[in-house]
């Protein structure tokens, strides 16, 4: 079974840090992907990848950015964190070509900015 | 443009009902797929079906069905007699085959509550 790990479940950042979420999958994806949540917005697209170092800007991509040095690893970097930029944080992975396939996820990190 | 609604945001059942979930989506795609995703409180979601657009039959899984109707772009899911492990958030989902990397539009999710 693919298998998508996020290294943390809960975290909590002062604001103005610069946070780094991790994310990590074992089945030689070409895709990832990164999603936060919030009740009553759903799944909203932050920043995905396609390949080893290419990246491509979701829907919300503002006060983010990321990072693709190997393949099976996605980072999430927030430069400067501010409250609203509490939430859930999804990190998914797909084949590159198979357009049958949907997403793996990770189990989410829940982020508190304070 | 392309659009994901759940107009429900919260269901709650006692247990053994059934329970339906609406989903309606917007595309001018002929080609497309529609995913169901359940997250349990846990919180990692976990596919439940892909239906591609093609394919009007409807689905039964156990306890889960499906129903597709492309003329009212519509794809409803029904828990029938629900369990209190049934309980959380359900996403619908489309996906675009011109839509080379593959990315996943999601509704705003459907919570479900099962009390015993």
């Amino acid at each position: 079974d693919v298998k998508v790990t996020q290294s943390s479940r809960y975290l909590v950042k002062r604001t103005g840090e610069k946070v780094f979420l991790e994310c990590v999958q074992d089945m030689d994806h070409e895709n990832m992907f990164w999603y936060r949540q919030d009740p009553g917005l759903g799944l909203r697209l932050i920043y995905f990848s396609y390949d080893v170092k290419m990246k491509e800007k979701g829907d919300i991509p503002e006060g983010y950015s990321v990072s693709r040095e190997k393949k099976e690893r996605f980072s999430l970097i927030l430069e400067s964190a501010s409250t609203n930029q509490t939430s859930m944080y999804l990190c998914a992975s797909s084949p590159g070509t198979d357009v049958n396939y949907g997403y793996t996820f990770g189990s989410g990190t829940r982020l508190t900015v304070v | 443009a392309q659009k994901v609604t759940q107009a429900q945001t919260e269901i709650s059942v006692v247990e053994k009902e059934d329970v339906t979930l609406d989903c309606v989506y917007e595309t001018r795609d002929t080609t497309y797929y529609l995913f169901w995703y359940k997250q349990p409180p846990s919180g990692e979601l976990v596919f439940l079906i892909r239906r591609n657009s093609f394919d009007e039959q409807n689905e039964i899984s156990g306890r889960y069905s499906w129903n597709f109707q492309k003329s009212t772009s519509s794809f409803n899911f029904t828990i029938t007699a629900s369990q209190v492990v049934d309980s959380a958030v359900y996403f619908c989902a489309l996906r675009m085959t011109t839509d080379s990397w593959g990315k996943l539009q999601f509704g705003a999710g459907t919570q479900v509550v099962v009390t015993p």
